[in-house]
């Protein structure tokens, strides 16, 4: 089955710098790759998701990057700020050929932007 | 449009004791995610419903737990007993699943104590 690895636990930048957190799943077959983030008391929420036709998709202060060769997605946040503090959680599908079925989630990434 | 509903928020029971989950999934969509997050992890699928049928359970204690979705709409986690390693949160998702993954709505939670 999938396994997905995030890196790193906790996150630590100043308001305006970048953020950059790391993903690596292990089933060749997955081609969707959801970005979610979660603010306290609340569900996950996706932010960006990107599919293994591209390498690359942005919005706005937020891009993610694919490589489907070394199996790894990268999630990158620029000129951050305090809102965007929460934990981020990367997800990979498992099953009905990599490309429908169950996500499986990274075990986050705590993110604090320091004004 | 009205998003993912679950409820209760909250709920704090005895060990031993019964306790039901309900959520209600967006309008139209044809599968449904039970997830259970615990304190500082990703969330974890108990069990996906299309339509009606549960199609993957594999990751439900089944000692315990049971879930149902009857015509397809809005469904019902119970855990009969409880135990204290039952406390997490306890996410609904849904999604419109067809040829492509699309994203998955979560709810808010459904935070379980037990004591």
């Amino acid at each position: 089955g999938e396994n997905v690895e995030q890196h790193p636990s906790t996150l630590s930048v100043q308001e305006g710098d970048s953020a950059v957190i790391k993903c690596t799943y292990s089933d060749s077959a997955s081609n969707y790759f959801p970005w979610y983030k979660q603010e306290l008391g609340k569900g996950p929420q996706l932010i960006i998701d990107i599919r293994s036709n591209v390498g690359e998709k942005k919005d706005q202060r937020i891009a993610v990057t694919l490589n489907k060769t070394a199996k790894h997605f990268s999630l990158h946040i620029t000129e951050t700020q305090p809102e965007d503090s929460a934990v981020y959680f990367c997800a990979a599908p498992w099953g009905y050929g990599g490309s429908q079925g169950n996500l499986i989630f990274g075990k986050g990434t705590k993110l604090s932007v320091k004004p | 449009e009205a998003g993912v509903v679950q409820s209760p928020r909250y709920k704090i029971i005895e060990k031993k004791q019964p306790v039901a989950f309900w959520c209600n999934p967006i309008s139209g969509h044809n599968t449904l995610y039970w997830y259970r997050q615990n304190l500082g992890q990703g969330p974890e699928l108990l069990i996906r419903y299309e339509n009606e049928e549960a199609v993957d359970d594999s990751q439900l204690p089944k000692d315990r737990f049971s879930a149902e979705r009857l015509k397809g709409v809005d469904s019902t986690l119970k855990i009969q007993p409880a135990e204290l390693g039952d406390s997490a949160v306890y996410l609904c998702a849904s999604s419109l699943v067809g040829v492509m993954n699309t994203e998955a709505f979560f709810g808010q939670g459904t935070r379980l104590t037990v004591v």
